[in-house]
């Protein structure tokens, strides 16, 4: 399976300002995803990431909170914006692989505390 | 919509002995169903998976069938340690639409005492 990195692992951030996350695969991938691990609570996907084309966000996720690039086949960004408390949580990358997404792996995570 | 429900946890459980974690899912379509696991500050591991019914997967000597009689897919091991401490999450990707979407339950952590 395709080995995935985040950066970065942890951070804590305060009010109102920004955090991206970077997610890298060492091989080329057709999908990538964004999840959200909120405290003590399962992953939500937050959205597809397509590369060469804005990403599909899940209902109650905007592009304005979350902005997210896909430059290329190994890698993506997600933008966590003007940070509240609320958006504490873990922030998981994944990957499709294969010709169908049927199977996804994950990266390890990045923990985000908001002050 | 697609769902997961997961048996409630916490699970506590003596070193050896017999774990079941039951799952039970709502789709459309014929899902993909699987199990991650997520050890104590690591992020998810794939565990097993199935994709048709009646197919078992297993690995580490966990294992789990999926059955669309009874739209089950329990997570079971004869004899757990206590590095099998950790969440266990149950999830299924959509059988009607290619969106990749994985949709979880709610997560059941196990303990294992030694």
């Amino acid at each position: 399976s395709a080995v995935i990195s985040q950066k970065p692992s942890r951070d804590i951030c305060q009010r109102g300002t920004s955090l991206t996350i970077q997610c890298q695969v060492d091989s080329q991938v057709t999908m990538m995803f964004w999840y959200r691990q909120q405290p003590g609570q399962s992953l939500t996907l937050i959205a597809t990431a397509n590369q060469g084309s804005e990403a599909t966000y899940e209902s109650g996720f905007v592009i304005d909170k979350f902005p997210i690039s896909r430059p290329n086949l190994t890698f993506s960004t997600l933008t966590v914006s003007n940070l509240s408390p609320e958006d504490s949580s873990i922030y998981l990358c994944s990957v499709g692989e294969g010709k169908s997404t049927d199977t996804q792996y994950f990266g390890p995570g990045t923990r985000l505390t908001v002050l | 919509g697609d769902s997961v429900t997961q048996m409630e946890g916490p699970v506590t459980l003596s070193e050896e002995a017999f774990l079941t974690i039951n799952c039970t899912y709502t789709a459309t379509g014929y899902p993909s169903l699987f199990w991650y696991v997520q050890y104590p500050g690591e992020g998810l591991q794939l565990l097993l998976k199935a994709t048709k019914a009646d197919d078992k997967g297993s690995n580490k000597g966990f294992e789990a069938t999926y059955r669309k009689e009874t739209t089950s897919f329990h997570l079971e091991k004869g004899s757990v340690q206590v590095s099998d401490s950790a969440v266990y999450f149950c999830a299924l990707t959509s059988g009607s639409s290619n969106t990749g979407k994985l949709i979880f339950g709610q997560g059941t952590t196990l303990q294992v005492k030694p």
